[in-house]
């Protein structure tokens, strides 16, 4: 039974590159997080999303920050011209959709680095 | 808005020795409350978590937590530490009014564990 599956689990860009980081949620689960945690910091929270629907990017930066969690395939967090400042690790969540409260299980993150 | 407050950044104890963690959350309704474990480099992992009922709470590793209502807090105890419970500790709560299982957390507590 896997877990929450991440990749890469470390990733070098350059600045003005594209990073994409990308969650396979658990067998099952339908909900999936992203949350980011800046050096010496607790975790944030960035977006929710269903399957084909957001159904919740308040914490996302307005500009360059994108997320998407397809019909088939894992659920991709995709940063555009990356900066130093988004330089983090990046953990995706993944719940069951029973509509209730209920446990989140994390995935080991990437951990994104610009130079 | 739903706010958690870990108010120890850091503590080192001695192996053998008991450990509490503080954790305050500010939630108007009923909280549902959660403590991680995270290792360096490595993902979250779920220790334990309150919903209802009972307010002493047991989770895995020997560690337990006690809901009390009246001072708004969740505090993490464990009885004797071991080497391996070295690790950065974040209490959580669930907005039950927001959509999903989002989660806010505390800034975190590191825990150094003395031979």
């Amino acid at each position: 039974n896997a877990g929450v599956m991440q990749n890469p689990r470390h990733l070098v860009r350059r600045r003005g590159q594209e990073a994409r980081l990308r969650c396979s949620p658990m067998k099952g689960h339908s909900h999936v997080y992203w949350y980011r945690q800046l050096p010496e910091e607790g975790l944030k929270f960035m977006v929710y999303l269903q399957k084909e629907n957001i159904i919740d990017e308040s914490g996302m930066p307005k500009e360059r920050f994108s997320a998407e969690f397809p019909k088939e395939g894992p659920s991709i967090l995709r940063i555009q011209q990356v900066v130093r400042g988004d330089s983090a690790a990046y953990f995706c969540a993944s719940s069951p959709g029973t509509g209730r409260i209920s446990e989140a299980f994390f995935g080991q993150g990437t951990r994104l680095t610009v130079v | 808005a739903q706010s958690v407050t870990q108010p120890d950044i850091h503590i080192t104890v001695s192996e053998g020795a008991s450990l509490e963690l503080r954790c305050n959350y500010s939630y108007g309704a009923t909280p549902y409350l959660f403590w991680y474990v995270q290792s360096p480099g490595q993902g979250l992992q779920l220790l334990l978590k309150y919903f209802s009922g009972d307010t002493l709470v047991q989770g895995i590793k020997g560690f337990e937590a006690e809901f009390k209502r009246s001072q708004s807090s969740f505090n993490l105890r464990k009885p004797s530490v071991h080497w391996s419970d070295a690790a950065e500790y974040f209490c959580a709560v669930v907005d039950d009014k927001a959509a999903g299982n989002k989660l806010t957390f505390g800034g975190g507590t590191r825990v150094l564990v003395k031979p």
